[in-house]
């Protein structure tokens, strides 16, 4: 019953330093999607991904890069991290149908800092 | 576009007594989603209550009760015998009942952070 899965836990990068913030989960669920967390901001949304093959930008995708091979598994790459992504990362994941939704399951979430 | 709107950034509540939390939405959309999230210092995003726009009848689990004015587009959270536990972070959010691209995504509030005192 492990829901989704985020990790790492915690990242320290230095200016220019890619990586891929990994995210799993073993719900079944089509969506995926990908926030950020800032002080003040609330959370907004990076990529989304409404089934395996398929993504697109939310509000803030500049910097970041996802793909979607599988049900499971939603990856986002920082390909050159800056300052300015030093965030806390959250993966959510919910069931999509015709009708009513089910509610977003998140992961525990990746605090990454950018040096 | 939604906006979520949290005009209290801290509230503070002794323990066993009752809380409000305020939150006001935008939307032009007659049926929708909206939420109230907790997140404490685990960091973890916990939903705490669903409200379906579509229902009038305001939406409960166990302490925790929304008031939802659809016409106001007011969607406040009450918290009765607060406890210490309750301690943490509050997000209201809004989620379109649309299927397609970014009307799956959550908008969210800016957050409230709830103190509970002895």
């Amino acid at each position: 019953n492990a829901g989704v899965t985020q990790t790492p836990k915690f990242q320290v990068l230095k200016t220019g330093q890619s990586m891929t913030l990994q995210c799993a989960q073993d719900m079944n669920h089509e969506y995926m999607s990908w926030y950020r967390q800032d002080p003040g901001m609330g959370l907004r949304l990076i990529h989304y991904s409404v089934g395996a093959g398929i993504t697109d930008q939310g509000e803030v995708p500049n910097g970041y890069n996802v793909s979607r091979s599988t049900t499971e598994d939603f990856p986002l790459r920082l390909l050159s991290a800056a300052p300015s992504q030093t965030s806390v990362y959250f993966c959510a994941s919910s069931r999509t149908h015709r009708g009513r939704k089910s509610p977003l399951h998140f992961g525990n979430g990746t605090r990454l800092t950018v040096t | 576009a939604q906006t979520v709107t949290q005009s209290q950034p801290e509230m503070s509540v002794q323990e066993a007594e009752t809380v409000t939390l305020s939150c006001t939405y935008d939307t032009s959309e007659s049926d929708y989603y909206l939420f109230w999230y907790k997140q404490p210092p685990s960091r973890q995003m916990i939903l705490v209550i669903r409200q379906e726009a579509y229902k009038q009848q305001n939406a409960t689990e166990n302490r925790f009760s929304v008031n939802f004015q659809k016409a106001a587009k007011s969607f406040s959270l009450k918290i009765s015998d607060s406890q210490l536990g309750d301690a943490a972070m509050y997000f209201c959010a809004y989620r379109s009942v649309e299927d397609t691209g970014t009307a799956s995504k959550l908008t969210f509030g800016t957050g409230t952070r709830l103190q509970v005192t002895l």
